[in-house]
């Protein structure tokens, strides 16, 4: 079955700083990969998203990079601000006829102002 | 639209007690999933149902349970309860792209569960 790794598991970075999260998967055939951000006490909220047929995706200072002979994605946020501060996780579909994810273990993102 | 609503936000219960857990997808949405959260396990799908059926499955117990109404309103049952019950349970809906094919999943606040 599908497994996704992420790394790294914890990061600490200055503000306006970047920051960079990668995942890695391992079913060819999975073809949506979103990002979620989740803060203490709430739920995941979807920050951006990529498919198969796209190798980048840009959307204000965040954007989403898609390698899929090497089949891995990555998060990357520009100038970093506290409120980026959260945990983060990279997912990918698994099933062509249903909303069926594995996701990543979680990224712990902290912005030190 | 209001986003995707999960009562109660918070549960506790005792070891053997069975629990029923409700979420309301955005309007307009047919698909609706659910999630374990603990810090150990992370994020593991549990089921997910469309017109009220149950289209995939993951990896637990028959203890765990679920059901869809015609309003696309879903709930979950975890009967016998363990102490590894203990979670953040997540209910995300979908659109449902025309045609089939993954859309994206919008998750509500969850319910947390503790067992004791």
């Amino acid at each position: 079955g599908e497994n996704v790794e992420q790394h790294p598991s914890t990061l600490s970075v200055q503000e306006g700083d970047s920051a960079v999260i990668k995942c890695t998967y391992s079913d060819s055939a999975s073809n949506y990969f979103p990002w979620y951000k989740q803060e203490l006490g709430k739920g995941p909220q979807l920050i951006i998203d990529i498919r198969s047929n796209v190798g980048e995706k840009k959307d204000q200072r965040i954007a989403v990079t898609l390698n899929k002979t090497a089949k891995h994605f990555s998060l990357h946020i520009t100038e970093t601000q506290p409120e980026d501060s959260a945990v983060y996780f990279c997912a990918a579909s698994i099933t062509p006829d249903g909303q069926n994810f594995v996701f990543g273990p979680g990224t712990r993102l902290s912005v030190l102002p | 639209k209001a986003g995707v609503t999960q009562t109660p936000r918070y549960l506790i219960k005792t070891r053997g007690q069975q629990v029923t857990l409700s979420c309301s997808p955005i309007s307009g949405h047919r698909s609706v999933s659910w999630y374990q959260q603990t810090p150990g396990q992370g994020l593991q799908f549990l089921f997910e149902y469309f017109s009220e059926t149950q289209r995939n499955k993951g990896n637990f117990p028959g203890r765990f349970s679920g059901r869809q109404f015609s309003n696309s309103r879903s709930e979950m049952n975890v009967s016998t309860l363990e102490l590894g019950d203990s979670a953040l349970y997540l209910c995300a809906s979908s659109l449902e792209v025309a045609g089939g094919g993954t859309d994206t999943q919008y998750f509500g606040p969850g319910t947390r569960l503790t067992v004791l």
